[in-house]
């Protein structure tokens, strides 16, 4: 089973709109960590947000926002009032736990698309 | 800027060649994580580094090989290239503390293209 499902493979949104990408995940460990990456077309990965699974609170970071759904095992990403340069693919990751190490997995990405 | 650096940026080699991968993590952060991202296979994690050992292997090649320096620098070697070894290769490092806020910050990537 995939540790992480990325079900969009590419969205379209306006600008100024709000737009959620979708992330669930597959663990039976109690304690994860869940982030979302952007890769631009230039080809870096930058980090964006982070919810770990004891917060009970949804991470928020300006116009990123998580929405942490524990029992639905889902982390989706809400980007609020889209701009143009939201436009690049959005990687969701989850962090467990092995051995003492860190392992993360991540999902296959969803390309965003913003229209003026 | 993650604070990673990565170099050299682009590479373009022959079949059967090696090519080192350089890597220096954020100040103060002790792990580093080399993944490889290709159009087939996505994301992939190869192996991570904390001061100096190895702490984890993922999906790596025997042809490839990787170290982690006094220094904390990191550099992957990967040897006797084929075709489908072309792919973006990154470098992350986190602090390496067992913190659950610990968070993995990527370089710019080398873009490895084998001809």
């Amino acid at each position: 089973a995939q540790k992480i499902t990325q079900t969009q493979p590419g969205m379209f949104v306006q600008e100024k709109e709000a737009v959620t990408l979708d992330c669930t995940y597959d663990t039976s460990d109690q304690s994860y960590g869940l982030f979302w990456y952007k890769q631009p077309s230039s080809g870096e990965m930058i980090f964006l947000i982070y919810q770990g699974s004891y917060d009970e609170q949804n991470a928020t970071e300006g116009r990123y926002s998580l929405n942490f759904q524990k029992a639905r095992k889902s982390a989706n990403l809400v980007i609020s009032a889209s701009q143009l340069g939201d436009s690049a693919m959005y990687f969701c990751a989850m962090r467990e736990w092995a051995g003492g190490y860190q392992k993360v997995t991540f999902g296959t990405g969803t390309k965003l698309q913003v229209i003026p | 800027d993650s604070g990673v650096t990565q170099t050299p940026k682009h590479l373009i080699t022959a079949t059967g060649q090696r090519v080192t991968l350089r890597c220096s993590p954020r100040s103060g952060d002790l792990s580093v994580y080399w993944y490889q991202q290709s159009l087939d296979q996505g994301l992939q994690f190869l192996i991570q580094y904390y001061n100096g050992e190895e702490r984890a292997k993922g999906n790596i090649l025997e042809r490839f090989s990787a170290q982690q320096f006094p220094d904390l620098h990191s550099e992957l070697n990967l040897s006797s290239l084929e075709l489908g070894d072309s792919a973006l290769y990154f470098c992350a490092s986190s602090a390496g503390l067992a913190a659950s806020t610990d968070t993995q910050y990527f370089g710019p990537g080398t873009r490895l293209t084998v001809l």
